[in-house]
């Protein structure tokens, strides 16, 4: 079946850090591509979205570029800040046609250090 | 537009009580979902509505688990019998799905955390 793998965290930087966050994927079909954020004692929120190869989603300085032929979605940002630190999460859109429940990865915490 | 909202926040149960939490999605939204996280994981998937109608439903979702949405609006989780397994943060989220797209975006409300004793 489909599934996300992401690296483990924690993931500790210093802030102006370069940040990359790891996330491929298992797909029969051609999914949708999320990141979601969830900082502390807080819901989940969207941060980007890809919908087909090759898009690239953007926000708030993170950027994801959904690669089919590496069947990855990573997570980058130039320079991170502290507010940054919270827990990402990497997911995919079940295909078409089903359901649309969203698969998702374990999660990697950051934490960014002043 | 107010946001997902789930109530209550946070229940703590004993082992063999029965349990129900709210969910009120963005009010035009058609597709309401709910997950359950547990600590260190990401959020998995329990059922789906698509208006009144529940399309899916994970092999997770016991018998013991029950969930409605009755007039297309807000939707209720029922769990029965808890057992200390049932303990983690059930989420609900929803999206205004055109038909066959799978591309929108699931908003999430801030989950109901269950401790069951």
């Amino acid at each position: 079946g489909n599934s996300v793998t992401q690296m483990e965290g924690p993931v500790t930087l210093s802030e102006e850090a370069f940040l990359t966050i790891n996330c491929t994927y298992t797909a029969t079909g051609y999914p949708s591509l999320f990141w979601y954020v969830q900082y502390p004692g807080e819901g989940l929120q969207l941060l980007l979205k890809a919908t087909k190869a090759d898009d690239k989603g953007s926000n708030k300085g993170f950027e994801a570029t959904y690669r089919k032929e590496t069947t990855s979605f990573h997570l980058e940002k130039g320079s991170v800040q502290v507010s940054d630190s919270a827990v990402y999460f990497c997911a995919l859109s079940d295909p078409p046609g089903s359901n649309y429940q969203l698969i998702w990865g374990a999660g990697t915490k950051l934490i960014i250090k002043p | 537009d107010t946001g997902v909202s789930q109530d209550p926040r946070h229940k703590i149960t004993k082992r063999g009580q029965n349990v129900t939490f709210r969910c009120d999605p963005i009010s035009e939204h058609n597709r309401l979902y709910w997950y359950r996280q547990t600590l260190g994981q990401g959020p998995e998937f329990l059922t789906y509505f698509q208006n009144e109608a529940q399309l899916e439903k994970s092999r997770l979702l016991s018998d013991r688990f029950s969930a409605e949405r009755p007039k297309g609006s807000f939707s209720t989780l029922e769990i029965q019998r808890t057992e200390q397994g049932d303990s983690a943060m059930y989420l609900c989220a929803s999206s205004l799905g055109e038909a066959m797209s799978g591309q929108e975006t699931q908003y999430f409300g801030p989950g109901t955390r269950l401790l069951v004793l």
